[in-house]
């Protein structure tokens, strides 16, 4: 079992629905980290946090540290948004090194 | 103006030979990553340098060799390469190791 887990694997929305992708991690975490990997597989780092949560536009990330579980969230979905959504955690465990979760495939059809 | 750089994009080789991939960064960034990601499109690290020292060597064969010469690069080094080694080998960096991270366009590697 992987010490980081993302819901749902891939996920299918119509233009402009409310979309909210899942983190669950099982290892004590320094931060947690949010990434985007479009289809022609550069890697952006969207948000990285460590307590309650952050805006950027329409996307929306927040934290629960007691339970070990973090949403990112995107408002008014467009099929620019459809990518790889990675969620990362810096592993205490770990010597703080980013552990990846296997990412959220993301597809927004008009 | 690219902040993470990596050279080439693209290698296809045979196995058993030796190639480098290298990671430029103008970011003033002290911390370096390289990650490799698998045909099923998941990340795992390879090594860490911070101030030209390695900090993370995660369990890799010791075919691969990071070398930084400076703080602004991470070259990664792979000696007689195998199947097993196709990937695409992202490069990244931070300001220190536990900020955000800025990745590179990433390296397809394809040994036949």
């Amino acid at each position: 079992k992987n010490e980081v887990e993302q819901s749902p694997q891939n996920l299918t929305a119509q233009e402009g629905e409310f979309i909210t992708i899942n983190c669950s991690y099982s290892v004590g975490i320094s931060a947690l980290h949010w990434l985007q990997q479009h289809p022609g597989g550069g890697i952006v780092s969207l948000f990285m946090l460590s307590s309650g949560k952050k805006k950027h536009g329409r996307l929306i990330a927040t934290i629960n540290i007691q339970e070990k579980h973090s949403s990112l969230h995107i408002t008014a979905s467009h099929p620019r948004d459809s990518a790889v959504y990675i969620c990362a955690v810096n592993s205490m465990e770990y010597g703080n090194k980013l552990v990846f979760g296997a990412g959220t495939i993301l597809r927004v059809k008009s | 103006d690219t902040a993470v750089s990596q050279t080439p994009k693209y290698l296809v080789t045979q196995m058993g030979n030796d190639k480098s991939i290298k990671c430029e960064q103008n970011l003033g960034h002290d911390t370096m990553y390289w990650y490799k990601q698998d045909s099923k499109k998941f990340l795992k690290i390879m090594f860490s340098y911070n101030n030209k020292e390695l900090i993370i060597n995660e369990t890799v064969p010791n075919r691969f060799s990071p070398k930084s010469p400076d703080k602004a690069h991470l070259n990664l080094h792979i000696n007689s390469l195998e199947l097993g080694d196709s990937a695409v080998y992202f490069c990244a960096s931070s300001q220190a190791p536990l900020n955000e991270q800025f990745f590179g366009p990433g390296t397809r590697l394809t040994v036949l």
